[in-house]
């Protein structure tokens, strides 16, 4: 069992910069969620995926943001232009898809935007 | 819209000791409920959930949770704190019915544990 992994861990990047993270799932599993977790604060929802596509995107989610999951296996999160109010760790997770199942959750990505 | 408040934001026990993390929810039908826990550098990991039939959900670690409708509460419980019990724990509600899936998190407590 590989778990949920994410790349990269750590990311620092000046303001207006371009980022990218992945995420691999567990391989058997449909859904991919994608979370924020600002210090202090418990993780907040921002979109998942059932396969490839896209079914729901929070309206924390700016245009700024883009999630993708081509080929239903691996996920990316870009932010364009980033923002110092982008600093935060971003966390995957994934579920076999059925209600009340469990999600599995990947270390996260720190993200520091200078 | 469903929320999630954990009142204590840092509860400090002495090892061997009772642990209760509080978890008040607000969901309109019956909701599936977490309870995760965070050690520093890790990822979330679940300690239990409950999603139907016995109210009174065992967990790993020791850990227990009772969910009680009438109070809106997912309260969790551990009858003798470990030092490695030291992190932070969230509790969440997840939707049921068609739109299954998303977490909505507290905003967790973190458990400091005195030797």
């Amino acid at each position: 069992d590989t778990g949920v992994s994410q790349d990269p861990r750590h990311k620092i990047t000046k303001r207006g910069q371009n980022v990218t993270f992945r995420c691999d799932p567990i391989s058997e599993h449909n859904r991919l969620y994608w979370y924020r977790q600002t210090l202090g604060q418990g993780p907040e929802f921002l979109t998942y995926f059932q396969n490839e596509a896209q079914l729901e995107k929070s309206r924390l989610l700016s245009d700024r943001f883009s999630a993708e999951r081509p080929k239903g296996s691996f996920s990316t999160l870009e932010i364009q232009r980033t923002e110092q109010g982008d600093s935060a760790m971003y966390l995957c997770a994934s579920s076999s898809g059925t209600a009340g199942d469990t999600q599995y959750f990947g270390p996260g990505t720190r993200l520091t935007v200078l | 819209a469903q929320s999630v408040t954990q009142p204590d934001i840092h509860i400090t026990v002495s090892e061997g000791a009772s642990l209760e993390l509080r978890c008040n929810y607000s969901y309109g039908a019956t909701p599936y409920l977490f309870w995760y826990v965070q050690s520093p550098g890790q990822g979330l990991q679940l300690l239990l959930k409950y999603f139907s039939g016995d109210t009174l959900v065992q967990g790993i670690k020791g850990f227990e949770a009772e969910f009680k409708r009438s109070q809106s509460s997912f309260n969790l419980r551990k009858p003798s704190v470990h030092w490695s019990d030291a992190a932070e724990y969230f509790c969440a509600v997840g939707a049921g019915g068609t739109s299954y899936g998303k977490l909505t998190f507290g905003q967790g407590t973190i458990l400091t544990v005195h030797p």
